[in-house]
């Protein structure tokens, strides 16, 4: 176990539809990135935030958004979702050092996306 | 342009022996990070091993280390005395600096069988 939760673990919509998945991410750590993994794309990083700030932006859609909150829990928003959506979004934290080196990133279980 | 590249989709591996499992990446940006994680049939993310662009010694976790040869780019992972529960997909990935916008990059990945 991580320590990173991410809810909920499976979520299965229909096109044209919106929603929200939600990461907690480790105790202490300040910043959480959000990643995309399909058979076809491989695993894609999306974006991160550091203690509620936008920190970094990959190949994220304009139809996604994130948000970091106050409790430094995070929400990835998908909207006007597709088929080629459907996917594994995982969600990771990390904590950064006084020296400000990187630490490595624990994953949470992922949330599996199935747009029908 | 890859950025990271894992030449080898798949590798065997006899039970009890060692491993590598390349990985070159490109970068321009002087401070970065390098990890390697472990996604078992199961799909969480485990993280292995970190290595940072700085350091002086080769990163070891373990039956884990990395081959860090910066000049050429690579940083190898190394398993030894391997197990059957080694099996999985593994992943290695960057994480670049203030120069690289901070986003971190995945490698297509090397699926690792062991045999019994």
């Amino acid at each position: 176990d991580s320590g990173v939760t991410q809810t909920p673990k499976h979520l299965i919509t229909a096109t044209g539809q919106r929603v929200t998945l939600r990461c907690s991410p480790r105790s202490g750590d300040l910043s959480v990135y959000w990643y995309q993994q399909s058979l076809d794309q491989g695993l894609q990083f999306l974006i991160q935030y550091y203690n509620g700030e936008e920190r970094a932006k990959g190949n994220i859609l304009e139809r996604f958004s994130a948000q970091q909150f106050p409790d430094l829990h995070s929400e990835l928003n998908l909207s006007s979702l597709e088929l080629g959506d459907s996917a594994l979004y995982f969600c990771a934290s990390s904590a950064i050092t006084p020296s400000g080196r990187y630490n490595e990133q624990f994953f949470g279980p992922g949330t599996r996306l199935t747009v029908l | 342009a890859q950025k990271i590249t894992q030449t080898q989709p798949g590798m065997f591996v006899q039970e009890k022996e060692a491993v590598t499992l390349d990985c070159t990446y490109d970068t321009s940006d002087p401070s970065y990070g390098l990890f390697w994680y472990k996604q078992p049939s199961s799909g969480e993310m485990i993280f292995l091993i970190y290595q940072g662009s700085y350091d002086q010694q080769n990163a070891t976790e373990g039956r884990y280390s990395l081959n860090f040869q910066k000049a050429r780019k690579s940083a190898n992972l190394v398993i030894s005395a391997s197990q059957l529960g080694d099996s999985a997909m593994y992943f290695c990935a960057m994480r670049e600096g203030l120069a690289g916008g901070f986003k971190t990059i995945f490698g297509a990945g090397t699926r690792l069988f062991v045999k019994a």
